[in-house]
């Protein structure tokens, strides 16, 4: 196991409803991510905190809010989602953020979400 | 267009052969390349982090390279073992942002 723990592993959500994810790290790290993943497509990174501080913001829809109340925890509310936000969310933890130089990034299994 | 391309795309390979795929990136300055692998319904697990300076690095049956003069990066697998068996992801972080620029990732299948 990576150190990171996600759930749930998977999510099927009507677009009215209203759910989160959440993610827990248990190494100590500084900073976490939120990475969308769609199929053969490249991770696409939506969220950075770094010491419970939101430091990027991907010009992500107003529908995914994270919310990091502490360093080992991560949440990712979501509300009237559409079809195409289907993908594999994973969280991701380093000891220090990206501009830390040659940082690694350790994640979690992910939550795989259907919108219907 | 995506500024890190792997290939191929997908690869089918015998069990206890060996195998190279390929990253080619137009990212510049760049500070490090990395690879992933990425097992089904798993996160990405870092396999090598090589900086530009750097022209080989491996990590068991794991042989990465790097040509910074030509922007290409390989990954080679050696004795392919079923368990190697998932997506194998490049990584090119970019200086001047800290940020990660992800390739779509190479899925390879190895059969007995």
């Amino acid at each position: 196991e990576t150190g990171v723990t996600q759930t749930p592993r998977h999510l099927v959500m009507g677009m009215t409803n209203k759910k989160s994810l959440k993610c827990e790290q248990h190494l100590g790290h500084n900073a976490m991510y939120w990475y969308k993943q769609s199929a053969k497509k490249p991770l696409e990174l939506m969220f950075v905190y770094s010491l419970e501080e939101r430091v990027e913001n991907n010009s992500v829809p107003s529908r995914f809010s994270p919310e990091c109340p502490n360093s080992s925890h991560l949440f990712l509310h979501l509300h009237t989602l559409q079809p195409e936000d289907s993908a594999l969310y994973l969280c991701a933890s380093s000891q220090e953020g990206l501009g830390g130089g040659n940082e690694k990034l350790f994640f979690g299994s992910g939550t795989q979400l259907s919108v219907l | 267009k995506n500024q890190v391309e792997q290939s191929p795309q997908s690869l089918i390979i015998l069990e206890g052969k060996n195998c190279t795929l390929q990253c080619n990136y137009t990212v510049s300055p760049f500070s490090n390349l990395r690879w992933y692998k990425q097992d089904t319904g798993r996160g990405p697990v870092s396999l090598t982090i090589m900086t530009f300076s750097e022209n080989t690095k491996s990590n068991g049956r794991y042989t990465a390279t790097l040509d910074a003069d030509t922007k290409q990066s390989s990954l080679h697998i050696t004795a392919s073992q079923l368990s190697d068996s998932a997506s194998y992801i490049c990584v090119v972080r970019v200086v001047r942002w800290g940020k990660l620029q992800f390739g779509a990732g190479t899925q390879v299948v190895v059969t007995p």
